[in-house]
């Protein structure tokens, strides 16, 4: 089947450091994949996508590659923010509906 | 440009009373709609789709259902809310396509704390 699976938090990082969040999948088609960011209290919000092989998404300073041969889609950014700390969720949508959530990771910026 | 709006933010509930969250798009026509609910320390789960009015798909069997009476409103309900329902219910978008297919990327709503005591 379809899954996705991302490292653990929570992340704990200090102000100005270089961030990845590991994340790897498993589908039977040829998936699109996303990263969404969830802040506290709130709904999630897109954060970038890439549709196939070798395609990289960006946002906000945020990179990810998706990278077929190893099936993995890490999320990295080069240097974070207090702002940045929220719960970030890679997912996968192969044919139908519905998307394929990791279990989320949470990311704490400290000043 | 789209808005998705969820209400009420917050729900308390005592256990075994009837459940009504309500969803509604706005600045777009024919939207896939989509009911998730993410509980404590877990990810998402999807509960239900509808491509059109009045077309509803479980993913997961429970004693939740949902309803579209109109294009652009989605509600998820409960006769009689269980303890295991508590969560926050995340309601989503994404743009319909000929044939019942969907776009991409789905657009979520700000979400429904539910707590069942």
């Amino acid at each position: 089947g379809n899954s996705v699976t991302q490292m653990e938090g929570p992340v704990t990082l200090s102000e100005e450091a270089f961030l990845t969040i590991n994340c790897t999948y498993t589908a039977t088609g040829y998936p699109s994949l996303f990263w969404y960011v969830q802040y506290p209290g709130e709904g999630l919000q897109l954060l970038l996508k890439a549709t196939k092989a070798d395609d990289k998404g960006s946002n906000k300073g945020f990179e990810a590659t998706y990278r077929k041969e190893t099936t993995s889609f890490h999320l990295e950014k080069g240097s974070v923010q207090v702002s940045d700390s929220a719960v970030y969720f890679c997912a996968l949508r192969v044919a139908g509906y519905a998307l394929n959530f990791g279990k989320g990771t949470s990311l704490l910026v400290t000043p | 440009s789209q808005t998705i709006h969820q209400w009420p933010a917050t729900l308390v509930q005592p256990v075994g009373s009837p459940l009504s969250l309500e969803c509604t798009v706005e600045g777009t026509s024919n939207p896939n709609l989509y009911w998730y609910r993410q509980a404590a320390g877990r990810g998402l789960q999807l509960l239900f789709y509808s491509v059109g009015i009045g077309q509803i798909s479980s993913e997961v069997p429970q004693n939740l259902s949902a309803s579209r009476p109109q294009d652009r409103q989605f509600i998820l309900s409960s006769k009689k809310l269980l303890l295991s329902d508590s969560g926050f219910y995340l309601c989503a978008w994404s743009g319909g396509l000929a044939g019942g297919s969907s776009t991409d990327t789905q657009y979520f709503g700000p979400g429904t704390r539910l707590t069942v005591l």
